[in-house]
């Protein structure tokens, strides 16, 4: 089956700096997608960027980066340059066919 | 509107009552996702459509439990019999596609279920 790990419940960061959040999966699929969506106080749910698993070169959206390692199955996302609006709960998806699998988030503080 | 919408926002409701909560689709979105949400946890997945048909339903925990979209637009999750174990947030999520690309899913702000 597959599963989605996040190892680190809550992750904290200074107004500014780097904080790069992890995530691993497991799978025995060659073909899938990863996705990490932020989650802020309102409870909606954003996607943040998005990996095919057959592209090499790591996603990019502005701040937000991702250390795609397929080997290791690991899937973390950098967020530089943090704002206080960054401030949520992070989930790492996976999902391959029609089935989404998330990981059980991780908490990001934003210290100014 | 512009987003999928879900009603009600918040659902209080004795044991044993049923409840029925509805998604409504991103206009022209053709798979519709339902998942659960406990506090503090991801989503989970329930059941999937394409179009009105329902593709995938493993996810759903029970036979109390059931999905419906006849028209392939609005869809109905309904929960027979409640249990407290069934509070929770309920998510639909709808997308262009759903087995192809990266397509984004779309989510809708939640259904609030607590059970007394």
């Amino acid at each position: 089956a597959q599963t989605v790990t996040q190892s680190q419940p809550e992750m904290s960061v200074q107004e500014a700096e780097t904080v790069t959040l992890s995530c691993t999966y497991d799978t025995s699929e060659s073909d899938y997608y990863l996705f990490w969506y932020k989650q802020p106080p309102s409870r909606q749910m954003i996607l943040v960027i998005r990996q095919e698993a057959y592209k090499q070169q790591n996603a990019t959206e502005n701040r937000f980066s991702v250390n795609f390692q397929k080997a290791a199955k690991s899937f973390s996302l950098k967020i530089s340059d943090s704002q206080l609006g960054d401030a949520a709960m992070y989930f790492c998806a996976y999902r391959s066919g029609n089935q989404f699998y998330f990981g059980t988030g991780t908490s990001l503080t934003v210290i100014p | 509107g512009a987003g999928v919408s879900q009603s009600p926002r918040y659902k209080v409701t004795k044991r044993g009552q049923d409840v029925a909560l509805r998604c409504d689709p991103i206009s022209g979105h053709v798979s519709l996702y339902w998942y659960r949400q406990a506090l503090g946890q991801g989503p989970e997945f329930l059941t999937y459509f394409n179009y009105e048909a329902q593709q995938d339903k493993s996810g759903l925990p029970n036979d109390r439990f059931s999905a419906e979209r006849p028209e392939g637009s609005i869809s109905t999750l309904t929960i027979q019999r409640t249990e407290q174990r069934d509070s929770a947030m309920y998510r639909c999520a709808s997308s262009l596609a759903g087995t192809g690309g990266t397509y984004e899913q779309y989510f809708g702000p939640g259904t609030r279920l607590t059970v007394t």
